[in-house]
C-alpha cells in the first residue's frame, strides 16, 4: 500500500505552547488529507478535510483558530495545535488520499501522541 | 447520515480459533464504500479491504475473508486460525462514493489472541 508519514510521533508540551504536527504522501500525490483525533480506546473523529491549496473544511465543533490545517502541497499537509491545553492531550493521525495510484483509499499515518503539561 | 456499528466492543479467542467481527452500516446513499482497517498497539490504521457497494461478492485474501450482504447492511469480517499477531483494534468505515469521501467509522474491536 501507499506510505503516509507523520511526525513527531510523540510529543510533549507546556502548556500554552504550540505544536505543529506534519503528514507526508511519500510515494502518491496526495489530492485530499484528512486530520483525526482519537481517544483511548475510542473510534476516531474526523476534525477536519484539507485539499491542496484550498482552506481545510472543519468538522462542526473543531475550532478553526485552535487547529490550524495547511496544506501547501501534493504531499504535505501540517496541524498546529495553537496554545495547547491539557485538554488538547490526545492521539492525532492524519491520512492522505490520491486519485492515482492509490485508487481512491485513505492511508494512514502512524498517528502522533501530543500530551499537554 | 451516515453510521457504523460495531456491537463487539472485545473479542479473545486462543490462537487458531477462527473469529468473526461484525460490522452493520446505515446510509441513504445507493453507492458507497465499505472499508476494514486494523489498528495494532503501534498506532497506525492499516488498510485492509475496501468494497463497493455495487459488488457483493465476498472476498478472501489469505487467512482473512470478507462476507458482505447489503440486504441486511453488514460487512463481516472473518480471521481463519487466528495468531497472536492479529491481535489489534478493527475498524470498520464507510465512505460516501463522491464528494469528500470522508471515512465514517465504527467504535472499533478489540480483538485479543492469546497464545
Amino acid at each position: 500500500g501507499a506510505v503516509v508519514s507523520q511526525h513527531p510521533s510523540w510529543v510533549i508540551c507546556k502548556s500554552g505552547t504550540s505544536v505543529k504536527i506534519e503528514c507526508r504522501s511519500l510515494d502518491f500525490q496526495a489530492t485530499t488529507m484528512f486530520w483525526y483525533r482519537q481517544f483511548p480506546k475510542q473510534s476516531l473523529m474526523l476534525m477536519a478535510t484539507s485539499n491542496e491549496g484550498s482552506k481545510a473544511t472543519y468538522e462542526q465543533g473543531v475550532e478553526k483558530d485552535k487547529f490550524l490545517i495547511n496544506h501547501a502541497s501534493l504531499t504535505l499537509s501540517t496541524l498546529t495545535v495553537t496554545s495547547a491545553h491539557p485538554e488538547d492531550s490526545s492521539f492525532y493521525i492524519c491520512s492522505a488520499r490520491g486519485e492515482r495510484g492509490t485508487g481512491g483509499i485513505q492511508y494512514f499515518g502512524a498517528g502522533t501522541r501530543l500530551s499537554v503539561l | 447520515a451516515q453510521k457504523v456499528t460495531q456491537a463487539q466492543t472485545e473479542i479473545s479467542v486462543v490462537e487458531k480459533e477462527d473469529v468473526t467481527l461484525d460490522c452493520v452500516y446505515e446510509t441513504r446513499d445507493t453507492t458507497y464504500y465499505l472499508f476494514w482497517y486494523k489498528q495494532p498497539p503501534s498506532g497506525e490504521l492499516v488498510f485492509l479491504i475496501r468494497r463497493n457497494s455495487f459488488d457483493e461478492q465476498n472476498e478472501i485474501s489469505g487467512r482473512y475473508s470478507w462476507n458482505f450482504q447489503k440486504s441486511t447492511s453488514s460487512f463481516n469480517f472473518t480471521i481463519t486460525a487466528s495468531q497472536v499477531v492479529d491481535s489489534a483494534v478493527y475498524f470498520c468505515a464507510l465512505s460516501e462514493a463522491g464528494g469528500r469521501r470522508a471515512l465514517t467509522f465504527g467504535s472499533g474491536t478489540r480483538l485479543q489472541v492469546q497464545p
